[in-house]
């Protein structure tokens, strides 16, 4: 089975601040698929951003970026310009190629304050 | 976007009896549907794998006596949780996945709260 770990159980930023949350997997598989969700108070789930193992460029999506490093086992993502709606709880993911199965990580709660 | 219903959005039930939550894909086939369960500020614990036409896949430590999953169509998945007790009071959450497109992609459900009392 895959780990993920989330290391940091909260997080506080200020508006328009960068944050950034790390994330470390374990896996002796070469092609996967990581994530980053985002569950906000109403606990709808939302996808942020997506990385296939097997592209070397980093994924980006607006504010959101990460920082895969294959050779460690990271998924960091960095958030630019915090912006209050950001507040959520933030989980990283992982998926074996053609299994489709999600493997979570405990989740960072994110606070931006204003 | 493609649009997953879970159906109720909260239950509330007596410890003994069975409760039954539906997940709907609005928009598109799923062939695949997961089903998770989500205890308050923690992650979310994949419970079951359910494909259209077949029996369910369940993981380690979940009891699929307990845990009745039918998936009968392209769009629906059900879970029924039956003999409730208070443990098993908690948050449950379906994803959909269709079978053409990006297959890695889930589409979640806004997920039911159970309390069982």
């Amino acid at each position: 089975a895959q780990t993920v770990t989330q290391s940091q159980p909260e997080m506080s930023v200020q508006e328009a601040e960068t944050v950034t949350l790390s994330c470390t997997y374990d896996t002796s598989e070469n092609n996967y698929y990581l994530f980053w969700y985002k569950q906000p108070p109403s606990r709808q789930m939302i996808l942020v951003i997506r990385q296939e193992a097997y592209k070397q460029q980093n994924a980006t999506e607006n504010r959101f970026s990460v920082n895969f490093q294959k050779a460690a086992k990271s998924f960091s993502l960095k958030i630019s310009d915090s912006q209050l709606g950001d507040t959520a709880m933030y989980f990283c993911a992982f998926m074996k190629h053609d299994d489709y199965k999600l493997s979570f990580g405990a989740g960072t709660t994110v606070t931006v304050r204003a | 976007g493609a649009v997953v219903s879970q159906h109720p959005s909260w239950v509330i039930c007596k410890s003994g009896t069975s409760v039954k939550i539906e997940c709907r894909s609005l928009d598109f086939q799923a062939t695949t549907m997961f089903w998770y369960r989500q205890f308050p500020k923690q992650s979310l614990m994949l419970m079951a794998t359910s494909n259209e036409g077949s029996k369910a896949t369940y993981e380690q430590g979940v009891e699929k006596d307990k845990f009745l999953i039918n998936h009968a169509s392209l769009t629906l998945s059900t879970l029924t949780v039956t003999s409730a007790h208070p443990e098993d009071s908690s948050f449950y959450i379906c994803s959909a996945r269709a079978g053409t497109g990006a297959l890695y992609e889930q589409f979640f459900g806004p997920g039911t709260r159970l309390t069982v009392l």
